[in-house]
């Protein structure tokens, strides 16, 4: 079955220290997108990827750094330079940006400690 | 600015209908979308409309869009405790999805 896989579904950061979230989909999307979910906030745009070997900032891109060397695969990290890590992280896919619908991951829980 | 806008909160009883607004910024876009998220879980897509209807319907669920107002409902026939969940508006934009900041919808039995 084709899907959007993220892991791990809950991880501890340590402060100062990077961490990387990962992100797998086998759907042949071209696009990926990062989003950040806190309570009451809604979903923040962190980082996108509309075609292999190139993405862009989103609305709150300071802290976290991605890269798309794979059509399946787009990883986050979040940096230390990211002040307020914690948070819950959703993956998503499209066909392409522009009026496709989203296939989002299970999500990842990031708590610092 | 580029802000969807939704109540926070809705609160229906079993067997009734709920109605989740929301209102949307741009009129060029072309999709509006309707997501689901249950608790410690992803979004799932319930349903869209194209920006030239009025309406669409998909079992219980009822999608009205006012172009002129920039509104968007959510109705859910037959409101289910199952139906309990977090409920997000979405607008398509040039680059991505513009997400609302999601209804709570509680439903008590």
């Amino acid at each position: 079955d084709g899907g959007i896989t993220q892991s791990p579904k809950y991880l501890f950061r340590k402060e100062g220290q990077n961490v990387t979230l990962s992100c797998e989909q086998n759907l042949n999307h071209d696009a990926m997108y990062w989003y950040r979910q806190d309570p009451g906030q809604g979903l923040r745009l962190i980082y996108y990827s509309q075609i292999v070997n190139d993405f862009q900032k989103g609305d709150i891109a300071e802290g976290y750094s991605v890269s798309r060397e794979k059509k399946e695969s787009f990883p986050l990290t979040v940096t230390s330079a990211q002040k307020n890590p914690t948070a819950f992280y959703l993956c998503a896919s499209s066909m392409g940006t522009g009026g496709y619908g989203y296939t989002f991951g299970s999500g990842t829980r990031l708590t610092v400690v | 600015g580029e802000d969807v806008e939704q109540s926070l909160f809705l609160s229906v009883r079993e067997g009734d209908s709920s109605v989740i607004n929301c209102t949307y910024t741009d009129s060029s876009s072309t999709y509006l979308y309707w997501y689901k998220q249950e608790p410690g879980a992803g979004l799932q897509l319930l349903t869209y409309i194209f920006s030239n209807m009025d309406m669409k319907q998909d079992q219980r669920l009822t999608v009205l869009l006012n172009k002129k107002d920039k509104h968007l409902s959510l109705r859910i026939a037959d409101t289910q405790t199952g139906d309990s969940a977090i409920y997000f508006c979405a607008e398509s934009m040039a680059t991505a999805l513009i997400f609302g900041k999601g209804t709570t919808l509680s439903v008590s039995s």
